[in-house]
């Protein structure tokens, strides 16, 4: 079965100082891993996918992420924070056992504070 | 057109009501999924239909009641629900099962009063 652990439910970086959001995977199969972003009272928002391509991954709004297998990891980074990045981030893992369900498995999330 | 459209945004309603939540996309994705989100929570997947059949139901209770009328669209009937239930709800789509780069809607805000 597969899983998902992000490590800090909140991190606070100051504006311009880099972000780095963790996430570590479980999966039996390898793995497809996604990380979403919400903003208060909002639907989730694809920031970047990884799909057994390319292990560093760039996604949108300069976030990226790279696939470690050996360490499970799948951190999502961030050069340099701006104030509208302070929002919610989930990492997930998709369902890609036997039964290949589409079910996506979200992390607890992470709250990302900005502080000017 | 990249969008998931749910109305309404926000919904109050009476444990003895009945009320549908509906989920809209016209990206051609025959993958679509509703997910419940409590506060402070990641969201929690309650069914998913692929190609307009039924193919998941995490075991929610009856009180919820999907519908996939056609590939473009998802809805949620609502009946008896309980306070428990207020939530924000979250329809989804993808290409397919195995494309599980889904695509959400900003939700539907459900209180039961």
């Amino acid at each position: 079965a597969q899983s998902v652990t992000q490590l800090g439910s909140h991190v606070s970086v100051s504006e311009g100082a880099l972000v780095l959001l963790r996430c570590n995977y479980s999966s039996s199969v390898p793995p497809y891993l996604f990380w979403y972003v919400q903003y208060p009272n909002q639907g989730l928002q694809l920031l970047l996918k990884y799909t057994s391509a390319a292990t560093l991954v760039k996604g949108i709004n300069g976030f990226e992420a790279e696939f470690k297998k050996s360490e499970t990891s799948f951190h999502l980074t961030k050069p340099s924070a701006h104030m509208s990045d302070a929002a919610e981030y989930f990492c997930a893992v998709s369902d890609r056992g036997s039964s290949n369900t589409g079910k996506l498995i979200f992390g607890q999330g992470t709250t990302l504070q900005v502080k000017p | 057109d990249t969008e998931v459209t749910q109305t309404p945004k926000h919904l109050v309603m009476g444990m003895t009501n009945k009320k549908s939540l509906k989920c809209e996309q016209h990206m051609g994705h025959r993958a679509m999924y509703w997910y419940k989100q409590k506060a402070k929570k990641p969201p929690e997947l309650m069914f998913v239909y692929s190609y307009e059949k039924l193919s998941i139901n995490e075991s929610v209770p009856s009180r919820f009641s999907p519908e996939c009328p056609n590939s473009s669209l998802l809805n949620l009937h609502l009946h008896a629900l309980q306070p428990e239930d207020s939530a924000l709800y979250l329809c989804a789509s993808s290409q397919d099962p195995a494309n599980t780069e889904a695509f959400f809607g900003q939700g539907t805000r459900l209180t039961v009063v």
